[in-house]
């Protein structure tokens, strides 16, 4: 089984429109969870971090629910500029390891 | 600013060369890791290094080799042992032991292709 898994997609949505993607992980142990956003060609970058309670940052809110070993990505009034690939990453519990999810892509259609 | 920068951006290798990818922080980050991207695919870690003079092999260390001499870098050679080697390579280094709350600083890659 792999540490963490998504839905690849690919997800394509008008602009306007709210996406949601969920990524779960097997390690219930893990502690820390991030979202990251990756443009073609180029390296990942944070996003936001994921935190027990929810979280929001503008129109993007994430959430994890510990119980089903899952997190969550909302992206509300979408724009051209959100396409991309977001990238789900939980540690391990030994250290700073981290394991990424192979990502879903998302193009926003005009 | 602080960062992480890798070199070359595009490096071209010959079958049974050996390359050597840098990778260099000024983030005082404690460790480092090098990551490979295939078309498609998630990334998988090669290695890692949590401190200097010391790393771990990741999950497809076979055909690469680390050094950790200084904190701020940490180069990947890239073998001839290496048989499928043309992809992205990215190097991340992170700020915290134990814990890691802050997730990674990714550097901007070096994509490897075999001519």
């Amino acid at each position: 089984r792999k540490e963490v898994e998504q839905d690849p997609g690919p997800f394509n949505v008008p602009e306007g429109a709210t996406v949601a993607f969920n990524c779960t992980y097997s390690n219930s142990a893990s502690q820390s969870f991030f979202w990251y956003r990756q443009d073609c060609r180029k390296e990942p970058k944070l996003l936001m971090s994921v935190y027990s309670s929810g979280n929001e940052d503008g129109r993007f809110t994430a959430q994890l629910n510990r119980a089903s070993q899952y997190i969550s990505l909302l992206i509300r009034d979408s724009k051209l500029s959100d396409s991309a690939t977001y990238l789900c990453v939980v540690n391990a519990n030994t250290g700073n390891q981290f394991y990424f999810g192979t990502g879903t892509s998302l193009t926003v259609i005009p | 600013d602080g960062g992480i920068t890798q070199s070359p951006k595009y490096l071209f290798r010959k079958e049974g060369q050996n390359v050597t990818l840098s990778c260099e922080q000024n983030l005082n980050h404690d460790a480092m890791y090098w990551y490979r991207q295939d078309p498609g695919q998630g990334l998988r870690l090669i290695y890692y290094s949590q401190i200097v003079n010391d790393f771990q092999k990741g999950d497809i260390a076979e055909g690469y080799s680390v050094s950790r001499e200084k904190k701020e870098s940490f180069p990947l050679t890239v073998t001839s042992a290496q048989k499928n080697p043309t992809a992205f390579y990215l190097c991340a280094s992170s700020i915290a032991r134990g814990t890691a709350r802050y997730g990674y600083t990714f550097g901007s890659g070096t994509r490897l292709t075999v001519v």
